[in-house]
């Protein structure tokens, strides 16, 4: 596609619950990255993908934070059993090489009640 | 403690108005990215400064990467409303898998 897309754009998710969150990259690109945004701070790196292969996952703060991109395109980041302080936009972005400039999607904003 | 700090943390000034903000560290990059962002959307690539000492131009910014590769630094000449958003650097950090981090930002409002 010509950007990347993000879905939903916004979840309201009860404490507890379990979200699934996805995104779908620049078709070609390689590397596939997730960041979660806190209200007024800059993006924090969660993990990153080659393909499909998840090559560094020290961001995810939690083993409740899974992600996978089994066929190397689409990528799904889930959160189990949802708590407050994982309310924040989460935003992906792909590239063709790693680091080299990522285009990112619009987001993902979630919200613990 | 932040790989990459950006100051001032918040900037508004009027229209037609200079201003520059910085991006440090005490780290070494290979490379430096600016980007911006509007609310309610993701980041936006503006520049890759790759070179010690190296200025790059886009209209109206200035981008420059410090000699010994610690520092960035982005200069607008005459804002426009259009300017306003949260401005990002963003580097690899060598200490942790040569992810890329960003610093928190700068958020700048240009009234018209």
């Amino acid at each position: 596609g010509a950007g990347v897309s993000q879905s939903p754009r916004y979840k309201v998710a009860k404490r507890g619950q379990d979200v699934a969150l996805r995104c779908d990259p620049i078709s070609g690109h390689v590397s596939l990255f997730w960041y979660q945004q806190a209200l007024g701070q800059g993006p924090e790196f969660l993990t990153y993908f080659q393909n499909e292969a998840q090559l560094d996952k020290s961001g995810l703060p939690s083993d409740r934070f899974f992600a996978e991109r089994p066929e190397g395109s689409v990528s799904t980041l889930k959160i189990q059993r949802t708590q407050q302080e994982d309310s924040a936009v989460y935003l992906c972005a792909s590239s063709q090489l790693r680091n080299y400039g990522y285009t990112f999607g619009s987001g993902t904003r979630l919200t613990v009640v | 403690t932040q790989l990459l700090e950006q100051s001032p943390q918040f900037l508004s000034i009027q229209e037609g108005e200079n201003l520059t903000v910085y991006c440090n560290s005490s780290s070494v990059f290979s490379s430096l990215q600016w980007y911006r962002q509007e609310p309610g959307e993701g980041p936006v690539l503006l520049v890759t400064v790759v070179t010690g000492g190296e200025v790059k131009k886009l209209k109206r910014l200035t981008f420059q990467f410090g000699d010994a590769r610690k520092d960035s630094s982005l200069h607008i000449t005459a804002a426009q409303p259009g300017d306003t958003g949260l401005y990002l650097c963003a580097g690899e950090d060598y200490l942790h898998n040569n992810d890329m981090r960003f610093g928190a930002g700068t958020r700048l409002t240009v009234k018209p």
